[in-house]
């Protein structure tokens, strides 16, 4: 099942803060994070893992609440260039690729001047 | 490291043709994924193929099928294309380990008309 990210867009002025959430009703391995810009490929942000491990940017930070199988991707202090659609992806089960990953529908983030 | 690369970047086609599209993965990278994406359906992730084995494949019918060659180059073949396959089609690859991060090729645009 697709997991659900919230909110689904968000405005948002140079230099403010942004929460975006994935919830999942399966028991998630990882959650997987991705911004696409119009007409571009996703790009890699950050993975959290079932026990605590992450691995990801420097500059970008994000939780993982494996008892409410919920993340959450924390953008502080945005700049311009954070604007685009932001994905979460999960992995279920025993994780090791072989499943894939299910996205959610993505959040819409605009950053103005 | 040159990342990965898929090729044709635009095709179009009609109803009725078939379609083979290529990805080449990170030098080292065993595992590719293909996913849809479109504006209603979002990500979807339809196989990944890991050492010429498809390990597991997403809710797609048997029209979309896919191989993986002994240089981890990937190929996917959509026959009978109907006009509801127009989409971007993205590769990703990564290593084949749990929680691995998944890296995106820039996408071939299927249309057909």
């Amino acid at each position: 099942q697709q997991p659900v990210q919230s909110p689904q867009a968000v405005i948002l002025r140079e230099g403010e803060d942004a929460v975006i959430n994935c919830s999942s009703s399966k028991a998630l391995y990882s959650v997987h994070w991705y911004r696409q810009k119009h007409g571009e490929a996703p790009v890699f942000l950050m993975i959290l893992l079932k026990g605590g491990e992450q691995k990801g940017h420097e500059k970008i930070s994000a939780s993982f609440n494996e008892k409410k199988q919920q993340s959450s991707l924390y953008l502080t202090a945005s700049q311009l260039s954070y604007s685009g659609t932001y994905f979460c992806g999960t992995e279920a089960g025993a994780g090791g690729g072989a499943d894939g990953l299910t996205f959610g529908k993505g959040t819409h983030l605009i950053i103005q001047p | 490291k040159a990342g990965v690369t898929q090729t044709p970047r635009y095709l179009i086609k009609t109803r009725g043709q078939q379609v083979t599209l290529s990805c080449s993965p990170i030098s080292g990278h065993r595992s590719v994924s293909w996913y849809q994406q479109t504006p209603g359906q979002g990500l979807q992730f339809l196989f990944e193929y890991f050492s010429e084995t498809q390990r597991n494949k997403g809710n797609f019918p048997g029209r979309f099928s896919g191989r993986q060659f002994s240089n981890s180059r990937s190929e996917m073949n959509v026959s009978t294309l109907e006009l509801g396959d127009s989409a971007l089609y993205l590769c990703a690859s990564s290593l084949p380990l749990a929680g691995g991060e998944q890296f995106f090729g820039p996408g071939t645009r299927l249309t057909v008309l």
